[in-house]
């Protein structure tokens, strides 16, 4: 059981926008500590899409984008391509148990 | 570039111990904080800990205390991390990730090594 719940699955065709909620409490994302997203294509190390709630690192385009408000921040993909299938992930800070890095538990995106 | 490159895949029997390295190049070793993160077949990523390269400081998350060690050797810019008295349910790919955050409350990684496969098995 993962301290941020992700959807197990969300599903768009090509074209369309798609988004990946990640709830947290007030420990993580609620206290508040930034939230930030990796994208994981099959058989591939996690790659940084965001960070910071909403800023991209260099080269990831801008189709991808953060927000976070409260205790929940979310992942939004436009313009869904075939290459964008793949787990996504959130990340951020959590007090309760002595200070540690969370994730949540991945969200397989499928392009339909 | 910045890269991180990890020891192959190991294989071990329950109760042994194993250790995986990663060799940080591309960028000033001392200057990032490196964190380890799992991940069993089909599962999710898992945080493990980290490692500041400078003063050998170590956050173990309360899950692996007692059990991971996770060390530095500067001179060949190179993090290690062991688990100890492995069970089945360890059987995961292992990831070492530069920490790219301003502290440890902002932390975030970039980029992360290729994985090491470490199978538990009698």
């Amino acid at each position: 059981q993962s301290v941020l719940t992700q959807p197990p699955s969300v599903s768009g065709a090509p074209g369309q926008r798609v988004t990946i909620s990640c709830t947290g409490s007030d420990s993580n994302i609620g206290a508040p500590y930034h939230v930030h997203w990796y994208q994981q294509l099959p058989g591939t190390a996690p790659k940084l899409l965001i960070y910071g709630d909403n800023k991209r690192p260099s080269g990831v385009p801008d189709r991808f984008s953060g927000s976070r408000s409260g205790t929940s921040a979310s992942l939004a993909i436009t313009g869904l391509q075939a290459a964008d299938e793949a787990d996504y992930y959130c990340q951020s800070y959590d007090t309760s148990l002595s200070g540690s890095s969370v994730f949540g538990g991945g969200t397989k995106l499928t392009v339909l | 570039q910045v890269q991180l490159v990890q020891s192959g895949a190991e294989v071990r029997k329950p109760g042994a111990s194993v250790k995986v390295s990663c060799k940080a190049s591309g960028y000033t070793f001392t200057n990032f904080y490196i964190h380890w993160v799992r991940q069993a077949p089909g599962q999710a990523l898992e945080w493990m800990g980290w490692i500041n390269p400078t003063s050998g400081g170590t956050n173990y998350a309360q899950k692996f205390r007692g059990r991971v060690t996770i060390t530095r050797d500067t001179s060949i810019s190179t993090a290690y991390m062991e688990l100890s008295s492995l069970r089945p349910d360890d059987t995961a790919m292992y990831y070492c990730a530069r920490d790219l955050g301003v502290n440890m409350i902002v932390s975030w990684f970039d980029p992360w090594g290729q994985g090491t496969l470490v199978t538990v098995s009698s």
